[in-house]
């Protein structure tokens, strides 16, 4: 377990629908980060969250939104939801130093 | 250009022996850090190593060293004494900058496909 905890692990939805994920850090850690890995995409960053506020962002689609909540846990919502959205996505959360990342243990999305 | 550069789609290596996964970086930032990370078929993306940029030895963590060639901008990841267990997708990172949480994301590759034959 890597103390990155993401829910659901697994999620089937109809296109043009709406869905959450959830991640919850590392304890102590600030940041979060979520990612999109796709077969022929690899792994795009999506957005980054330090303690609340909105840090970095990545190749985040419009329909795409983040937050991070005062208990730092992090939420990404997805909408309008199209077949090229199925994907592995990623949060994961760091440290306050340079180490890296942990990641979670990813949602998979399928969209049908 | 791409950041990270992952040559190698698909190797093989016989259990036992060692194998070196092949790794690119560009650059012009002269603070960064060089990560490898493991994904097995489950999905998780684990943590092998990291090397920073002004370290000067190469980083190893048990079986897993890194090969950092600062001039070439290469940072080869080498498995030893190969295990079945060490099958999976490995993919190479690369963070600019060291300041801790100023927003600069990692750069991945796309990965090299390792299978490890008995």
């Amino acid at each position: 377990d890597s103390g990155v905890t993401q829910t659901p692990k697994h999620l089937i939805t109809a296109t043009g629908q709406r869905v959450t994920l959830r991640c919850s850090p590392r304890s102590g850690d600030l940041s979060v980060y979520w990612y999109q890995q796709s077969l022929d995409q690899g792994l795009q960053f999506l957005i980054q969250y330090y303690n609340g506020e909105e840090r970095a962002k990545g190749n985040i689609l419009e329909r795409f939104s983040a937050q991070q909540f005062p208990d730092l846990h992090s939420e990404l919502n997805l909408s309008s939801l199209e077949l090229g959205d199925s994907a592995l996505y990623f949060c994961a959360s760091s440290v306050e130093d340079y180490y890296g990342y942990t990641f979670g243990s990813g949602t998979r999305l399928t969209v049908v | 250009a791409q950041k990270i550069t992952q040559t190698q789609p698909g190797m093989f290596v016989q259990e036992k022996e060692a194998v070196t996964l092949d790794c690119t970086y560009d650059t012009s930032d002269p603070s960064y850090g060089l990560f490898w990370y493991k994904q097995p078929s489950s999905g998780e993306m684990i943590f092998l190593i990291y090397q920073g940029s002004y370290d000067q030895q190469n980083a190893t963590e048990g079986r897993y060293s890194l090969n950092f060639q600062k001039a070439r901008k290469s940072a080869n990841l080498v498995i030893s004494a190969s295990q079945l267990g060490d099958s999976a997708m490995y993919f190479c990172a690369m963070r600019e900058g060291l300041e801790p949480d100023t927003g600069n994301q990692f750069y991945f590759g796309t990965g090299t496909s390792l299978t490890v034959i008995p």
